[in-house]
């Protein structure tokens, strides 16, 4: 149980563009799923908090604008990432909390990479 | 506030025991344990919420101390499998986790 999936695995796209990413929680429902961007050998950075129905919760230094989050029903979240730079390039990861302590379950991840 | 773990590295050699701190200068609500692989998703491995607790399985165990300001995780006869980067992560209910900056562990047979 707590599966969590993430679509694309691996994306490149060109500066400017604008690219996509699914995260689905499989087989639970998730009010609150989460974003992060992890640097090569580094943490785990929350980027926002994103709540069905509601708009997303960003941390201070994230443009809202720039990293647009969705989270249209109780199993999918998505991050857009608009106007794509190279320094976009990372790896994005999501998780959906559960349970009654609201662990947190990460989905596969998506490394993005900007030409 | 990020928590602080120590060490940031371990070598082991299979068979051998390791231990992992996960420190705060305030009292935590919970604490998350999880191990990523590189290039994968961090795996949730237990979580604590009380003073005093220990909880674990298999050879895979931690606790938490009285005051809440501090958790270790215990990983015991390590095995190959147990390779990986270990975060703790701490936060509040359904609010975000903090995580720490990680403790990379290899295990060389």
């Amino acid at each position: 149980g707590a599966v969590v999936s993430q679509h694309p695995s691996r994306v490149i796209c060109k500066s400017g563009t604008s690219v996509k990413i699914e995260c689905r929680s499989l087989d639970f429902q998730a009010t609150t799923m989460f974003w992060y961007r992890q640097f090569p050998k580094q943490s785990l950075m929350l980027m926002a908090t994103s709540n069905e129905g509601s708009k997303a919760t960003y941390e201070q230094g994230v443009e809202k604008d720039k990293f647009l989050i969705n989270h249209a029903s109780l199993t999918l979240s998505t991050l857009t990432v608009t106007s794509a730079h190279p320094e976009d390039s990372s790896f994005y990861i999501c998780s959906a909390a559960t349970g009654a302590n609201y662990e947190q379950y990460f989905g596969p991840g998506t490394r993005l990479t900007v030409t | 506030q990020q928590p602080v773990q120590s060490p940031q590295a371990v070598i082991l050699r299979e068979g051998e025991d390791a231990v992992i701190n996960c420190s705060s200068s305030k009292a935590l609500y919970s604490v998350h344990w999880y191990r990523q692989k590189h290039g994968e998703a961090p795996i949730f491995l237990m979580i604590l919420l009380k003073g005093g607790e220990q909880k674990g399985h298999d050879k895979i165990s931690a606790s938490f101390n009285e005051k809440k300001q501090q958790s270790s995780l215990y990983l015991t006869a390590s095995q190959l499998s147990y390779s990986g980067t270990y975060f703790c992560g701490t936060g509040k209910g359904a609010q975000k986790l903090v995580f720490g900056q990680g403790t990379r562990l290899t295990i060389n047979p």
